[in-house]
């Protein structure tokens, strides 16, 4: 119930192209979506995130959309830049308990 | 920066050994989470304090335990270590609850030989 599915484990991408990264989830009560960016040596750090009540929020290139009858939610960068390789982190909250998914490492190609 | 300060940075020990991870939340954040995260286990929730008392606990083993303090700051205790112990603990704080935003500290690495 409290499971996080992130799918792909890895994503190699050309400089300029779009990086998409999709979770989903089971449990319904999960209320707040964010998205963590992590770089070699340093801790995750929050990206962008979202709630239940929108379908997408988008900052600069990156932009979550949000369905929430397929209990799915993405990560898209567009126009994605070598600066951009780093491990992404989806995660999902309830009860003031977050749950990870299992990271995608992405590499941009320059 | 996230303003959370981790130490050490690194520990070396030996199995059956016991040693302490240290915090410092973010100036002002009261809740303190503690993660591991381990090549194929990824970013595994152990447990949170807020304002000095335990508020959720995840997949902590009984060999590990953690306390906050009355400034805020806050200890994780592993003990027995086992070779799998090995990994990246991270230390994260936020201002209230887990849909405040967390701020990750760079994490403690710690090897069992």
């Amino acid at each position: 119930q409290q499971q996080v599915k992130q799918s792909p484990q890895s994503l190699i991408v050309q400089k300029g192209g779009i990086s998409i990264i999709n979770c989903a989830y089971e449990n319904t009560a999960f209320d707040y979506f964010p998205w963590y960016q992590q770089f070699p040596g340093k801790g995750p750090a929050l990206l962008i995130a979202i709630r239940p009540d929108v379908s997408e929020k988008k900052e600069g290139r990156f932009t979550i959309s949000f369905n929430k009858s397929a209990k799915q939610f993405s990560l898209h960068i567009m126009d994605s830049q070598p600066g951009d390789s780093a491990t992404y982190f989806c995660a999902a909250s309830s009860a003031r308990q977050l749950t990870f998914g299992s990271g995608t490492q992405l590499t941009v190609l320059p | 920066d996230s303003g959370v300060t981790q130490t050490p940075k690194h520990l070396i020990t030996a199995t059956g050994q016991r040693v302490t991870l240290r915090c410092s939340p973010r100036s002002g954040d009261l809740s303190v989470y503690w993660y591991q995260q381990s090549l194929d286990q990824g970013l595994q929730f152990l447990i949170q304090y807020y304002n000095g008392e335990e508020r959720a606990k995840g997949n902590i083993l009984e060999r590990f335990s953690a306390q906050q303090f009355p400034d805020l700051h806050s200890e994780l205790n592993l003990s027995s270590l086992e070779l799998g112990d090995s990994a990246l603990y991270f230390c994260a704080s936020s201002l209230h609850a887990a849909d405040s935003p967390l701020h990750f500290g760079n994490g403690t690495r710690l090897t069992v030989t």
